[in-house]
């Protein structure tokens, strides 16, 4: 499968857990995206990474959530101290620098459900 | 800020009509907009996008068309079949790096 991969595809925690998300992107794409999806809404921005560097974060992203992406390949999305607000499903999305650019193909999603 | 509305939220129609949904920008140095159809507990897939430089954009029975002047665009499906019944999406960029999703439209068609 070359497309977008997401782990773990659904995770179930307690309140007050820390949960870290991982996304593989295709592989040749240098623009990686997190998302968050609620039911019945679009995907809300909440970072951005060119390669290694992130270069924009939603003021959603409150200090308990971080992102990384060490190698420029693939990024992990940590929450800490989770609350039920931050059940969700979170998206991963990557693209490639050039003319599509803008394109972005989305990986399948980890629901997360906090208790 | 920047903004992205999408109308209508809920749309049904007969198998076989057409459907219309369309959105409003607020950033009027957008230049790329596409349109995501996302079934349930899939991911948003890309159906179809449109750059500033044209007005529209055709692919078989999906077609999308730009008013820059007005900064709304809109996805048009004719010829509707049961496997059009989703939820689309509508994103614009929202500044340099990120885009900013509509709020959705859930289509039914029905057979």
């Amino acid at each position: 499968d070359t497309g977008v991969s997401q782990n773990p595809r659904h995770k179930i925690t307690k309140r007050g857990q820390n949960v870290t998300f991982r996304c593989d992107p295709i592989s040749e794409h240098n623009r990686l995206y997190w998302y968050r999806q609620t039911l019945g809404q679009g995907p809300e921005f909440l970072t951005y990474f060119q390669n290694e560097a992130q270069l924009e974060k939603s003021r959603l992203l409150s200090d308990r959530f971080s992102a990384e992406r060490p190698k420029g390949s693939f990024s992990t999305l940590e929450i800490q101290r989770t609350e039920q607000g931050d059940s969700a499903m979170y998206l991963c999305a990557s693209s490639l620098s050039g003319r599509a650019s803008e394109t972005q193909y989305f990986g399948p999603g980890t629901r997360l459900l906090v208790l | 800020g920047e903004n992205v509305e999408q109308h209508p939220s809920t749309l049904s129609v007969q198998e076989g009509d057409s459907a219309v949904i369309k959105c409003t920008y607020s950033d009027s140095a957008s230049n790329y907009f596409p349109w995501y159809k996302q079934e349930l507990g899939k991911r948003p897939q890309l159906i179809i996008d449109i750059r500033s430089n044209v007005g529209e954009k055709k692919d078989q029975r999906i077609a999308v068309t730009l008013n820059k002047t007005a900064k709304h665009f809109s996805l048009h499906i004719t010829e509707t079949q049961p496997e059009d019944s989703a939820v689309y999406f509508c994103a614009a960029p929202g500044g340099t790096y990120k885009y900013i999703f509509g709020t959705g439209t859930r289509l039914k068609v029905l057979a």
